[in-house]
Parts: C-alpha cells; sequence; structure tokens
C-alpha cells in the first residue's frame, strides 16, 4: 500500500532553515510528482510547489521563490523540502502529497505532516 | 493566479439531509482538448491531513462514499454530500490543478446540526 511517511515535529528560531523529509514506499517512486502543500494553525491548505520524482524538476510558488527547495532522493525513494530564511508566519504543519500524474495535479496519498514551528 | 471560492464558510446540516457546498473559479478550468475540468475536492478532519474524494470535478475516488458526488463545468462548481453522516463532519477544499500555482479555496466547515 502506498505510505508517505513525514519526519518529525521541528522548532526553528527565525532566520533558520528546516528540512522535511517524505519517505515514500509501495509504489514507483519516480512514476509520479510529488506537491507540498501547508497549513498555517486554524487556516486553510497552501499549496507550495511540486517536484517530479522522474526528472527532479520543479514548480514554486511565487511567494515562496528564492525560499525554498524541493529535491527527490531516488535511491531512497524520499522527497525533501527545505525552506529557508524562517519567519514566524511560515509555522505551520507541512504535509507531502503524491500527484496521480508526472505534473502538478490532485493529490491521492498524502503524508502524515510535519508541525515547524518558528519562534525565538 | 486562479482564485478559488468557496460558500458557505460553514453550514450545520441535520443527519440524513443533503449538503451543498459551492466553489467559483475565477477562470475557467475546463481544458477544451479534452474536455475535462482540472477541479479536484479534499476533505480534512481535525488532525488530519487532507483526503481526496473528488478528482476531474466529477470523479470519485475508489472507495468514496457515494453520497460524496461533484458537478459542474467551467468555473462554477458544487460538492453535494446527499445524506449527511456523523462521519462526514469536516472542512471540504475545492482546488484546481489548471495551472500553476495550485490554489485551494478557503474551505466549508461541516457540522451537525
Amino acid at each position: 500500500q502506498v505510505q508517505l511517511v513525514q519526519s518529525g515535529a521541528e522548532v526553528k528560531k527565525p532566520g533558520a532553515s528546516v528540512k522535511v523529509s517524505c519517505k515514500a514506499s509501495g509504489y514507483t517512486f519516480t512514476s509520479y510528482g510529488i506537491s507540498w502543500v501547508r497549513q498555517a494553525p486554524g487556516q486553510g491548505l497552501e499549496w507550495m510547489g511540486w517536484i517530479s520524482a522522474y526528472n527532479g524538476n520543479t514548480n514554486y510558488a511565487q511567494k515562496l521563490q528564492g525560499r525554498v527547495t524541493m529535491t527527490t532522493d531516488t535511491s531512497t525513494s524520499t522527497a525533501y523540502m527545505e525552506l529557508r530564511s524562517l519567519r514566524s508566519d511560515d509555522t505551520a504543519v507541512y504535509y507531502c502529497a503524491r500527484d496521480m500524474r508526472l505534473v502538478p495535479a490532485t493529490s491521492n496519498f498524502w503524508g502524515q505532516g510535519t508541525l515547524v514551528t518558528v519562534s525565538s | 493566479d486562479i482564485v478559488m471560492t468557496q460558500s458557505p464558510d460553514s453550514l450545520a446540516v441535520s443527519l440524513g439531509e443533503r449538503a451543498t457546498i459551492n466553489c467559483k473559479s475565477s477562470q475557467s478550468v475546463l481544458y477544451s482538448s479534452n474536455n475535462k475540468n482540472y477541479l479536484t475536492w479534499y476533505q480534512q478532519k481535525p488532525g488530519q491531513p487532507p483526503k481526496l474524494l473528488i478528482y476531474w470535478a466529477s470523479a470519485r475516488e475508489s472507495g468514496v462514499p457515494d453520497r460524496f458526488s461533484g458537478s459542474g463545468s467551467g468555473t462554477d462548481f458544487t460538492l453535494t454530500i446527499s445524506s449527511l453522516q456523523a462521519e462526514d463532519v469536516a472542512v471540504y477544499y475545492c482546488q484546481q490543478y489548471y495551472s500553476t500555482p495550485l490554489t485551494f479555496g478557503g474551505g466549508t466547515k461541516v457540522e451537525i446540526k
């Protein structure tokens, strides 16, 4: 069965960086894309970007350009999302999700979420 | 960016009654070459990740009860829960995947009256 298992909760100071991992299993990793979505406390869902697990092509939300990097390690079927220059409004639960196709699309499997808290 | 607007923000429905959630996109998400609407619906319960319910505006994901249905085309879409069950209490989001950035509606909270 398809599973996405994310790394644990993080507490970071403003200006620091965080790297969240998402280990996939139960399917051919390189046949699908991975989206990253975040959700601030009590708020809605925000799409952060997407990476092709086939060739590493990325597509980032404009508001995060320059601060976010998404990568994959096909040898371990793991996707990573790094966010730099953290601010308090980056406090959120970060989700990885497997898309249904090799383009940004509907996500039919989701990780459990990783809470990132940014606080001085 | 395509703006997704959901209504209402919340609704309370009696058990067994119909719940209807609306989603409007700021531009059409219908791709003319394949006649598909690039619109999906998710359900999110507290403390859980979103769960896919509907894609291509009306295709039900495997395992989703048939009381959930999606309809609409172009810019106006609807998610209908035909007979609300207690386990359907959740927040529901629409999302367009016609173009990047993918964008979500603000969510509709469904409660039991």
